[in-house]
């Protein structure tokens, strides 16, 4: 079947401006995850949503930086006010189960550069 | 969350057994060992998970044992395709949080 999608691949943009990433989870998966990943390091976890219940935020890094989730689909990432230490391959994936016990399913990533 | 410690970068050969060790000193009573791959240009793969004693799957054993306080991911055999950053994660399941640390950097040369 089909397994995570991200949207768009690539994306530069100019310093200041507001992106919009998008990621189109696994069918059924309950659980969807963010995670940023700078040039040559590790994943930096963002945030993760449950069903229904309201995430915590708290790892998102700046108050530049939301996220929301319809019901169990899609979710979408917004930067406002980009700078350039937001360029980063950021990585969306889903799951079944719920938190780090669950297998994540990673999708290509969109890859923002931020000039 | 229990901090993890790996290595940064591990060197082997085809054909060689590979282990990778994890330190996690302060892992919680209810908290999971599991381990991810990442290929470059890819988004993290799972290897495989367990509690404690040994795992074993298709691709690699999990060795953990009795006080827990580090775990061993385990590759025979390895070939070049086996080239890519490991990382192993600790924590249980109503953690709101993820961490997956910086890995560790597995070259493989013929």
């Amino acid at each position: 079947g089909a397994g995570v999608s991200q949207s768009p691949s690539n994306k530069v943009t100019e310093k200041g401006k507001d992106v919009e990433l998008r990621c189109d989870p696994i069918s059924g998966h309950t659980a969807l995850y963010w995670y940023r990943q700078r040039l040559g390091q590790g994943l930096e976890f963002l945030i993760y949503f449950q069903g229904n219940s309201a995430p915590d935020k708290s790892g998102l890094p700046s108050d530049r930086f939301s996220a929301e989730r319809t019901g169990e689909s899609v979710s979408t990432l917004t930067i406002q006010r980009t700078q350039q230490e937001d360029s980063a391959v950021y990585l969306c994936a889903s799951s079944l189960g719920r938190g780090v016990l669950a297998e994540q399913y990673f999708g290509p990533g969109t890859r923002l550069t931020v000039t | 969350l229990a901090k993890t410690t790996q290595p940064i970068s591990m060197d082997s050969y085809e054909g060689q057994e590979v282990n990778i060790t994890c330190s996690h000193n302060n892992i919680a009573t209810n908290d999971y060992i599991t381990w991810y791959q990442q290929f470059p240009s890819q988004g993290p793969r799972f290897i495989i998970q367990g509690y404690k004693t040994k795992v074993t799957n298709e691709v690699a054993s999990l060795f953990i044992p009795a006080d827990r306080k580090s775990s061993t991911l385990s590759l025979p055999r390895v070939s070049l395709s086996d080239t890519a950053v490991y990382y192993c994660l600790v924590g249980e399941i109503s953690a709101s949080k993820i961490i997956f640390g910086s890995g560790t950097r597995l070259s493989i040369r013929p």
